[in-house]
């Protein structure tokens, strides 16, 4: 089937303790990005990545690291995490970035205290 | 900034009944008018899109219409029923771009 998986769905975590989210997607796609939900504020773009190795800044990078060594996969990391980063995460790819119609991951609930 | 607003925040509607949601641009330059649609737990998912050469596009009971004058295109549910009820976000781009915004989403519930 193909999909966009992330892991884990859910997390619940310490200010100032280093955690990854994981990404990875089965089809191909040459394109990947994360984003964050918020109420209000709808999805904002924190970073994307056009191919491996070629990652780039959205709209809300503080804060926020990303990898892409292999196609497949885009981690995304918080080096130090701190509250305001409390938020639902979504991975997301398409096919290259010509195209236009992204396909989501089911999110990752994530909570600092 | 590409600036991208949404309308209204949340929304009620009846069984049977018409939905409407706006999303209005300031960026000519878009060429792709795309409304996904986002059930509780899960991600965003495509549900209807349009290009600037046509007014209007209808899928089923879904249709799209967009004002290219004035910067804005909609999202009609025709006889919206319960299982529409969902969260709705407009994400105008232009072909090839990199950094994609979205609207701010529109809660919608459809009352039985």
């Amino acid at each position: 089937e193909a999909q966009v998986t992330q892991n884990p769905r859910y997390l619940i975590t310490v200010t100032g303790k280093k955690l990854t989210v994981t990404c990875s997607q089965n089809m191909n796609h040459e394109y990947m990005s994360w984003y964050r939900q918020d109420p209000g504020l709808g999805l904002r773009q924190i970073y994307y990545s056009m191919n491996v190795e070629v990652t780039d800044k959205g709209d809300v990078p503080e804060g926020y690291k990303v990898s892409r060594k292999e196609k497949r996969n885009f981690p995304l990391i918080l080096e130090s995490p701190s509250p305001n980063q409390t938020s639902l995460y979504f991975c997301a790819s398409k096919p290259t970035t010509s195209h236009n119609e992204q396909f989501f991951g089911p999110g990752t609930r994530l909570t600092v205290l | 900034q590409q600036q991208v607003k949404q309308s209204p925040q949340s929304l009620i509607v009846q069984k049977g009944g018409i939905s409407i949601i706006n999303c209005a641009y300031e960026n000519t330059a878009f060429d792709y008018f795309p409304w996904y649609q986002q059930f509780p737990g899960k991600g965003p998912a495509l549900l209807i899109a349009i290009r600037p050469d046509v007014s209007e596009k209808k899928e089923g009971r879904f249709t799209i219409s967009f004002n290219k004058s004035a910067k804005q295109f909609s999202l009609h549910i025709m006889d919206s029923q319960p299982g529409d009820s969902a969260t709705y976000f407009c994400a105008p781009s232009v072909q090839g771009a990199q950094k994609l915004v979205f609207g701010q989403g529109t809660r919608l519930t459809i009352n039985p």
